[in-house]
């Protein structure tokens, strides 16, 4: 039972590159969110799916897109990276009706 | 390892004493409350939650402290250990049509030998 997992670990980009960050998770849950996390500031929500085939904008979404692939899958993608998105991005998942959230290792990005 | 927050508060303590991290909250509405721990280079990792209709809670050698009255909320570490030293995030749950979580900041713990 490895929980929440999230790859890559690590990732650097030029400006204008695209990529997609994967988070799977093996808890059966429901709900799935990607935060990021920058120095001196609390995890911001990017996007968040209620449920298998539901997107929503969190509090920072520009920029980004999502896709929920499945019930256990969450990806995030960066289209054209900028350097400002140069952050920790960590996934979360938790059932329906319950608050607490649980969280993967992250994944550091580097834009130059 | 991975630099949470470089301009975080900090409070330092001494193995075996106790340790409280504060927190503030922002929405009166909030109707629930939770405690992460995040280890450098590591995602967060729940520690103890708790509920408006409550105003405290234990755990192991942990207590979460709610005050409605002035949104603050306060997480007590017993007998502190060098595995408790860590960046320590509140959340709140702004209650609306989603299970949002809302966080803080951040505390950085260092434990002292």
């Amino acid at each position: 039972n490895a929980g929440v997992t999230q790859t890559p670990k690590f990732q650097v980009l030029k400006t204008g590159q695209s990529m997609t960050l994967q988070c799977a998770q093996d808890m059966n849950h429901n709900s799935m969110y990607w935060y990021r996390q920058d120095p001196g500031m609390g995890l911001r929500l990017i996007y968040y799916s209620a449920s298998e085939g539901t997107t929503d904008k969190g509090e920072v979404p520009n920029g980004y897109n999502v896709s929920r692939l499945n019930k256990r899958e969450f990806s995030l993608r960066l289209e054209s990276a900028a350097p400002s998105q140069t952050s920790v991005y960590f996934c979360a998942t938790n059932r329906n009706g319950e608050e607490t959230q649980y969280f993967g290792p992250g994944t550091r990005l580097l834009v130059l | 390892g991975e630099s949470v927050g470089l301009h975080l508060p900090t409070l330092s303590v001494q193995e075996g004493d106790n340790s409280i991290i504060n927190c503030a909250y922002s929405n009166s509405a909030s109707d629930y409350f939770i405690w992460y721990k995040q280890e450098s280079g590591k995602g967060p990792q729940f520690i103890i939650d708790i509920r408006s209709n409550m105003d405290k809670r234990q755990g192991q050698r942990v207590t979460v402290l709610l005050n409605k009255t002035v949104k603050h909320l306060s997480l007590q570490i017993a007998a502190t250990q060098p595995g408790d030293s860590a960046v320590y995030f509140c959340a709140e749950n702004w209650k609306d049509s989603s299970y949002k979580l809302i966080f803080g900041s951040g505390t950085r713990l260092l434990v002292r030998p």
